[in-house]
């Protein structure tokens, strides 16, 4: 089936500081997601891409649907205590199959003060 | 924030017993789903709904039933609970078959 590859599974950065990651699959999707999960909580839809090549923020977020549909990356800008959490990629099948995301495995983000 | 109410919030039980999950909407969506999330796998989707009485298996189905009799509410039920199926499960929502979907905050089950 199709598999979300995020990597690496934990990252360590110091408050202030930008942070990359990416989702890459060797699938094309119609729909890129990203979601944050608070500990004890569910995902939070963060982004939501549409259509290749498009580039959306949400504050200090910004996500991008990569142009081959087989990616999407996620930058938050100046990192703050509260970005700690789990960040999920999500992706939809080109037939409009959104009941059946696919989901990466998550990254687990620390922000040291 | 999206009007899901998953209950119980955290359940203890004993192998072989039967376990039920409700999660709840107030949003009139007609897509609803329920995954499971472990370690090491991240989230899976078990069943979903597309409508009232209308429900499809997801990737982890075996060992689980689903219900929705009524637009707002997605049953999930283990019939003989294993402890494999100790796990976190997500209630999650979508208006249409294209919007993003939006989750619960989860019931944390344990089976011993």
């Amino acid at each position: 089936g199709q598999q979300l590859n995020q990597s690496p599974q934990s990252m360590f950065i110091q408050e202030g500081e930008d942070v990359s990651m990416n989702c890459t699959s060797s699938s094309i999707f119609n729909t890129w997601l990203w979601y944050k999960q608070d500990p004890g909580e569910g995902p939070v839809l963060l982004i939501a891409l549409y259509k290749a090549g498009e580039l959306t923020s949400n504050g200090r977020l910004t996500a991008q649907f990569g142009i081959t549909r087989k990616d999407s990356f996620l930058n938050i800008s100046a990192s703050i205590p509260s970005d700690v959490g789990i960040y999920f990629c999500a992706g939809a099948l080109p037939t409009g199959a959104n009941s059946k995301l696919t989901f990466g495995k998550g990254i687990t983000l620390s922000v040291r003060p | 924030d999206a009007g899901i109410t998953q209950s119980p919030r955290h359940k203890v039980t004993e192998t072989g017993t039967p376990v039920t999950l409700r999660c709840h909407q107030t949003e009139n969506h007609r897509y609803m789903y329920w995954y499971r999330q472990d370690p090491g796998h991240g989230l899976r989707l078990i069943h979903y709904s597309y409508g009232v009485k209308d429900t499809d298996k997801g990737e982890v189905s075996d060992g689980y039933s689903v219900s929705r009799s009524k637009t707002e509410d997605f049953l999930l039920t283990l019939e003989s609970a294993t402890s494999s199926q100790t796990s976190v499960y997500f209630c999650a929502i979508s208006a249409t078959v294209d919007q993003p979907q939006h989750f619960g905050d989860g019931t944390r089950l344990s089976i011993l």
